[in-house]
């Protein structure tokens, strides 16, 4: 099983402030790598998926980039407001069909 | 509308049963996942199905088994033989196996084994 290490596991924001966490994963071997929202109670939703070297991808005030050369990946969340408090995974596609999550970034916004 | 439904949301068992958990999907995917998620640890692959009347074992199958009869339907036993069977499941569907292409997640089944 690949390891996928998301930092920090958790993180809480004031309303208003923008924040960034990071996904780590294996740079060898390299086919895509996904980020998911699961925010309490309902289902996780994708937010991006990224393939290629220096990819940049933006949904509303969501941004992600992707580094595969070294291996990481940064979500950012600008202006966070209370809505965007979730769980955000990180998940690395190998092999056929398989997905390996890191354990998520958990984001609180304090109004 | 389209989505996955898992039924039911929550289901309790006695050590030593089986239990099935249902998972439809309405979105003609051809891919079909199980995963399953324990406090402080990511999501693991349990299962995979790439097209009807196939699927493949993932990260932690042991005591686990499947079906895929309909493109609809993927739905899990858990065994008696899994020694930690209580765990909150999910069951996700994609276009096809690719690689590329972002999992669609149902609202999963918690399932407690006492």
């Amino acid at each position: 099983i690949l390891n996928v290490e998301q930092s920090p596991q958790s993180l809480h924001v004031q309303e208003g402030d923008s924040t960034n966490f990071t996904c780590s994963f294996p740079s060898s071997n390299f086919y895509a790598l996904h980020w998911y929202r699961w925010e309490t109670a309902k289902s996780p939703e994708a937010l991006f998926v990224m393939t290629l070297n220096g990819d940049e991808k933006k949904k509303g005030r969501i941004s992600a980039t992707l580094n595969t050369k070294e291996g990481y990946s940064y979500l950012y969340i600008k202006g966070s407001q209370p809505e965007d408090s979730a769980t955000y995974l990180c998940a690395f596609t190998y092999g056929n069909n398989r997905l390996a999550f890191g354990k998520g970034n958990q984001v609180v916004v304090i109004p | 509308d389209g989505g996955i439904t898992q039924s039911p949301k929550y289901l309790f068992r006695k050590e030593g049963q089986n239990v099935t958990l249902s998972c439809e999907q309405n979105l003609n995917h051809d891919a079909m996942y199980w995963y399953r998620q324990d406090p402080g640890q990511g999501l693991r692959l349990i299962y995979y199905s790439q097209i009807v009347n196939d699927f493949q074992k993932g990260d932690i199958a042991e005591g686990y088994s499947v079906s895929r009869e309909k493109k609809e339907s993927f739905p899990l036993t858990v065994t008696s033989a899994q020694k930690n069977p209580t765990a909150f499941y999910l069951c996700a569907s994609s276009i096809d196996g690719g690689q590329y292409y972002e999992q669609y997640f149902g609202p999963g089944t918690r399932l407690t084994v006492t």
